[in-house]
């Protein structure tokens, strides 16, 4: 069974903070990883890929990978409460992508 | 910018009822794929295609389901016989490559009364 789990929140930060998510996945053969954001109603948006251990920086936002611990991160600076959504992690093998069930986070202004 | 289309955004059908969900991925992807979102809950994979046949399928997908690529654009996901729990947001995404990032169409609800 594949599995990809995340905290559920919901997480509640203040403006300007980290927010941090994270994501533990069971299938050791994985390869690809993913952190998606959805706004409720929405399909998923995507918004960093990361397929290498170590960190990925882009913007706002920086990606974590540890394949050895099976843990992936998504950290986001500066939060705004535009940021407000629920983010999940996704993890590929060759031939699907699963998903976390997914951390709801709260910005407050 | 390209996006993945799907139509129709709603569906509401009976139970019983055959229903043809339709998706249009991204022109030079080769990798397709159902997902299924009841409310509330998690996002979960039904179906990967690719080469014209069905790469990998979820234990969700039993033989109420099928899905077809019928011509050079359009992705289509088939339920049979639709049953109450059918009712989910249905969500189609591409890819250009296996393991590339893969991009959402913004669902069809189906609604099955």
């Amino acid at each position: 069974q594949k599995e990809v789990e995340q905290n559920s929140g919901p997480l509640s930060v203040p403006e300007g903070a980290i927010a941090s998510l994270n994501c533990t996945y069971s299938d050791r053969v994985s390869q690809s990883f993913f952190w998606y954001r959805q706004y409720s109603g929405k399909s998923p948006e995507l918004i960093m890929s990361i397929y290498s251990n170590g960190d990925k920086e882009d913007g706002r936002f920086t990606a974590q990978l540890n394949k050895a611990s099976q843990y992936v991160s998504l950290l986001i600076r500066d939060s705004q409460p535009s940021d407000s959504a629920t983010y999940l992690c996704a993890v590929g093998n060759n031939n699907d992508m699963r998903f976390g069930a997914g951390t709801r986070l709260t910005v407050k202004p | 910018e390209p996006e993945v289309t799907q139509t129709p955004s709603h569906q509401v059908t009976q139970m019983g009822q055959e229903v043809i969900l339709r998706c249009v991925p991204i022109s030079n992807h080769l990798y397709f794929y159902w997902y299924r979102q009841i409310l509330g809950q998690k996002v979960e994979f039904l179906v990967s295609f690719y080469n014209n046949e069905i790469s990998e399928k979820s234990e969700i997908f039993d033989d109420q389901f099928s899905v077809e690529r019928p011509d050079g654009s359009n992705f289509t996901l088939k339920i049979r016989s639709t049953k109450l729990e059918d009712s989910a947001m249905y969500f189609c995404a591409s890819r250009s490559q296996n393991h590339g990032e893969a991009f959402f169409g913004q669902g069809t609800r189906l609604t099955v009364v």
